[in-house]
């Protein structure tokens, strides 16, 4: 079956400091992928998306490239604030339009320190 | 500002209560899906529903049941509670791919 696999974490940075969280997943056909964040107390809330391979999602500072060669969706933020604090999960819909539900990795508990 | 609402974000029930966790959405959204989140595990697929009274089981629906009866509303029962079932549950809603919309989640503790 379909699966995604991210680093857990906790994920603790200084201000300004470069960030990436790694996903790669498992899956039939030709998957979307999704990045969502959840605040403290918080449902998720989507980050970014891409559809199709080299798609680049983007979305407050944050990037991921859909690299079907290596099956990866890695996120990625040149300068991360405080208020970036939050858990991140990688998630996936393998087709179907929408209605069998995302696939999620675990999340990644990311902390940054001012 | 469109919206999956919980009817309660926190919740105590004790052991072999019948349980029932209410969600609405008022995006007029085909899907809608219950989540449950626990440390370390992620978010797992309890049930989901494409259409009024239509229901299909997720990844790990033993223990709970669930209720459409209208478009905008998807309920959650847990007919015997236990303690394997103190989680955080997440309700989600969806037009598409693309729109996943999350409410704030309710946490659920059985004793």
């Amino acid at each position: 079956g379909d699966s995604v696999t991210q680093m857990e974490g906790p994920v603790t940075l200084s201000e300004e400091a470069f960030l990436t969280i790694n996903c790669t997943y498992t899956a039939t056909g030709y998957p979307s992928l999704f990045w969502y964040v959840q605040y403290p107390g918080e449902g998720l809330q989507l980050l970014l998306k891409a559809t199709k391979a080299d798609d680049k999602g983007s979305n407050k500072g944050f990037e991921a490239t859909y690299r079907k060669e290596t099956t990866s969706f890695h996120l990625e933020k040149g300068s991360v604030q405080v208020s970036d604090s939050a858990v991140y999960f990688c998630a996936l819909s393998d087709g179907g339009g929408g209605a069998d539900g995302l696939t999620f990795g675990k999340g990644t508990h990311l902390i940054i320190q001012p | 500002d469109v919206k999956v609402t919980q009817s309660s974000r926190y919740l105590v029930k004790r052991t072999g209560e019948k349980v029932f966790l209410e969600c609405v959405q008022d995006m007029d959204h085909e899907n809608m899906f219950w989540y449950r989140q626990d440390p370390g595990l992620g978010l797992r697929l309890i049930y989901f529903s494409y259409d009024v009274k239509m229901k299909e089981k997720g990844d790990i629906p033993e223990g709970y049941s669930v209720s459409r009866e209208k478009k905008e509303r998807f309920s959650l029962i847990l007919e015997s509670a236990s303690t394997n079932q103190t989680s955080m549950y997440l309700c989600a809603s969806s037009r598409d791919t693309y729109g996943y919309t999350f409410g704030s989640g309710t946490r659920l503790t059985v004793v």
